[in-house]
């Protein structure tokens, strides 16, 4: 699975939009995008995933580069309750295979979300 | 309904036992994996079940074992318990049936050895 780099820390204020970039320059056709976030001492928890086209949903959007090696997690409003370290992974997904089960955590970026 | 369980939520074991984890995954998950998680650092992969049979091992000593049984449910077991085992280990699932699926992660079993 291609590998990811994001900025170790960002700091944000309430009510303002955070925007979390994430590189993958090395990925490949047949791999998606997912984010996730992990709150201090809670498992991970998804957030979303796209392939080639931006997505949204009601946590948060994702905007993908047309080149596909870059993307950023966008959450419109950010609350104190968003702090927490947020993961970008890349994920290929083979027909018929399980492959999503196995996820390449990095170190994450750190959101810190200020009042 | 219930998300994905895990018992015992925290756990105390000294050097050179054995330990058993266990994890529910949300009714109708068929693909259970397991992570772990030392203070600091992102979760590493250990092991993937899907429908009872090992689909998955990320690079872990046979010190650690897993299985997955016909309700789905799984455990993890790890013996020869070393210091350095010490973390956090969380479970996850998925329905095992789509193409690009979403884990969903259980609060995971906080094991600390002495």
């Amino acid at each position: 699975d291609a590998k990811t780099t994001q900025p170790p820390s960002m700091d944000c204020a309430e009510g303002r939009a955070a925007n979390l970039p994430c590189n993958h320059s090395t990925i490949s056709g047949n791999e998606y995008v997912y984010w996730y976030r992990q709150i201090h001492s809670q498992g991970p928890q998804y957030i979303i995933h796209g392939l080639k086209n931006n997505e949204t949903n009601e946590m948060a959007s994702l905007i993908i580069t047309e080149d596909r090696k870059s993307s950023t997690l966008i959450l419109p409003h950010a609350t104190l309750r968003d702090t927490a370290v947020y993961y970008c992974i890349v994920v290929r997904v083979t027909i018929g295979g399980t492959s999503y089960g196995k996820l390449t955590f990095g170190q994450g970026t750190i959101l810190t979300v200020h009042p | 309904d219930a998300g994905v369980t895990q018992s015992p939520t925290h756990l105390i074991k000294t050097r050179g036992q054995h330990v058993t984890l266990r994890c529910s995954p949300i009714s109708g998950h068929k693909s259970v994996s397991w992570y772990q998680q030392v203070l600091g650092q992102g979760p590493q992969f250990i092991f993937q079940y899907y429908e009872k049979e090992e689909r998955g091992r990320g690079n872990f000593p046979d010190r650690f074992s897993a299985r997955q049984f016909p309700n789905y449910s799984s455990e993890l077991n790890v013996n020869a318990l070393l210091l350095g085992d010490s973390a956090l280990y969380l479970c996850a699932s998925s329905p095992g049936t789509g193409k690009a699926e979403k884990l969903f992660f259980g609060s995971g079993t906080q094991l600390s050895v002495l």
